[in-house]
């Protein structure tokens, strides 16, 4: 079985601030990883994903994340955000073998950016 | 090139009442998931279809049901609603049979009273 656990359900910020979201998981199988973004009443959209090669991803919108497998962890970082990056944020994983799949998600973290 | 599609956005329904949701994958994808978002809450795996064929399925009762048709396009139901069912529903579509290409649509919300 797999779980995510996000570190932070919320992150305030100022404009132009660097930021880091936390996320780490729990998993007995190697998985794939995914940041998801959710803006009010939407769907969500794929920000990066971490399936195999560097360990460090880019993804749109300027982020990127870090995926860490001694310490189960792959932190979303963006250098300077806007008030637009306001927003929920959701990591997932995804367990590479078998067929099928179930995106597992964490709770999420809402990002707040303020001027 | 249309996204993921999803209909109604919007619904109200009365505990006890059955409910069916629909969802329009992208051209070429054979591959649908469906996800309940909970508010406050991180999206839960309900079921997948891929070629028609019910692949994975999660931790819900059997009052959740799915179908997958020839067009690949998918329907999930809803029998016996209770208030705890009010969600948004996400359809998820990719061309395999792994979610590591999906596409989300914006949901149908669903409110049980």
């Amino acid at each position: 079985a797999q779980s995510v656990t996000q570190l932070d359900s919320q992150v305030p910020v100022f404009e132009e601030a660097p930021v880091e979201l936390r996320c780490n998981y729990s998993s007995s199988v190697s998985v794939y990883l995914f940041w998801y973004v959710q803006y009010p009443n939407q769907g969500l959209q794929l920000l990066l994903k971490y399936l195999s090669g560097s360990t460090l991803v880019k993804g749109i919108n300027g982020f990127e994340a870090e995926f860490n497998k001694s310490q189960t962890s792959f932190h979303l970082r963006k250098p300077s955000v806007h008030i637009s990056d306001t927003a929920e944020y959701f990591c997932a994983v995804s367990p590479r073998a078998g067929a099928g799949t179930a995106l597992i998600f964490g709770k999420g973290t809402t990002l707040s950016v303020s001027s | 090139d249309t996204g993921v599609t999803q209909s109604p956005t919007h619904l109200i329904k009365t505990r006890g009442q059955q409910v069916t949701l629909r969802c329009s994958p992208i051209s070429g994808h054979k591959s649908v998931s469906w996800y309940q978002q909970v508010l406050g809450q991180g999206p839960q795996f309900i079921f997948q279809y891929y070629e028609k064929e019910e692949r994975g399925r999660g931790n819900f009762p059997d009052r959740f049901s799915a179908r997958q048709f020839p067009n690949y396009s998918s329907e999930l139901n809803v029998n016996a609603l209770l208030l705890g069912d009010s969600a948004l529903y996400l359809c998820a579509s990719g061309p395999g049979n792994k979610d590591t290409e999906a596409f989300f649509g914006q949901g149908t919300r669903l409110t049980v009273v």
